[in-house]
């Protein structure tokens, strides 16, 4: 079955980095795309961008464009998202997501990371 | 948002609840729209795919349906469980990514 494992909760500090890992079970890592999308406290849901694990190639949301960096390592089946210049108002919970089929969209989610910025 | 839904909705158990989702020609008026379901303290999970198509294990109370540029969750039987917060979710050609409605929280009564 189709399995996400994201890595572990984090605490950063304003203007930090932070990266999170999100590692692929159960399918043909490379061909399905995956998406990040992150969800505030109490808040709702936000698509930050995508990847292709088979090319390479990387859609981002404009809102986070210069902030973000997707990347992948096919020999783990893990995909990585890099978030810099941390603002409080980055403290969230960030999915991985898988695209499914031709015209499923996203089919399965991680289980969420919790990122806090805080000084 | 870009697609909006209300924020809120409710019913007592075994009534017919629906949940919109509007959008425009650049997402729903030209993708199928997918809903996603989250309970309280976890991840969504999808509950419907292109529009009206559900996956393996989701019971058949719950049915989508879209036209134009609207789609929208209908959920019959009401029951306790049912009580999370429902997402719709499309492609949107103008901003090049995907789009999420704000989020409906069901209140099972």
């Amino acid at each position: 079955q189709v399995q996400l494992v994201q890595s572990g909760a984090d605490v950063k500090k304003p203007g930090a980095s932070v990266k999170v890992s999100c590692k692929a079970a159960g399918y043909t890592f490379i061909n399905h795309y995956m998406h990040w999308v992150r969800q505030a406290p109490g808040q709702g849901l936000e698509w930050m961008g995508m990847i292709n694990p088979s090319g390479g190639s990387i859609t981002y949301a404009q809102s986070f464009q210069g902030r973000v960096t997707m990347t992948r390592d096919t020999s783990t089946s893990t995909v990585y998202m890099d978030l810099s210049s941390l603002k409080s108002e980055d403290t969230a919970f960030y999915y991985c997501a898988r695209d499914g089929p031709p015209g499923t969209g996203i089919d399965y989610w991680g289980q969420g990371t919790l990122i806090t910025v805080s000084s | 948002s870009v697609v909006t839904q209300p924020p809120s909705a409710s019913g007592t158990p075994g009534q017919r609840v629906t949940i919109s989702c509007s959008g425009s020609s650049s997402n729903i008026g030209s993708h199928t729209v997918n809903w996603y379901q989250q309970l309280p303290g976890t991840a969504p999970t999808l509950l419907m795919y292109g529009s009206n198509q559900r996956p393996s294990g989701v019971p058949d109370r719950f049915s989508g349906s879209k036209s134009g540029t609207s789609a929208s969750l209908a959920i019959s039987g009401l029951q306790s469980e049912d009580e999370a917060d429902y997402y719709c979710g499309v492609w949107d050609d103008s901003l090049n990514g995907v789009v999420f409605g704000g989020g409906t929280q069901l209140t099972v009564l």
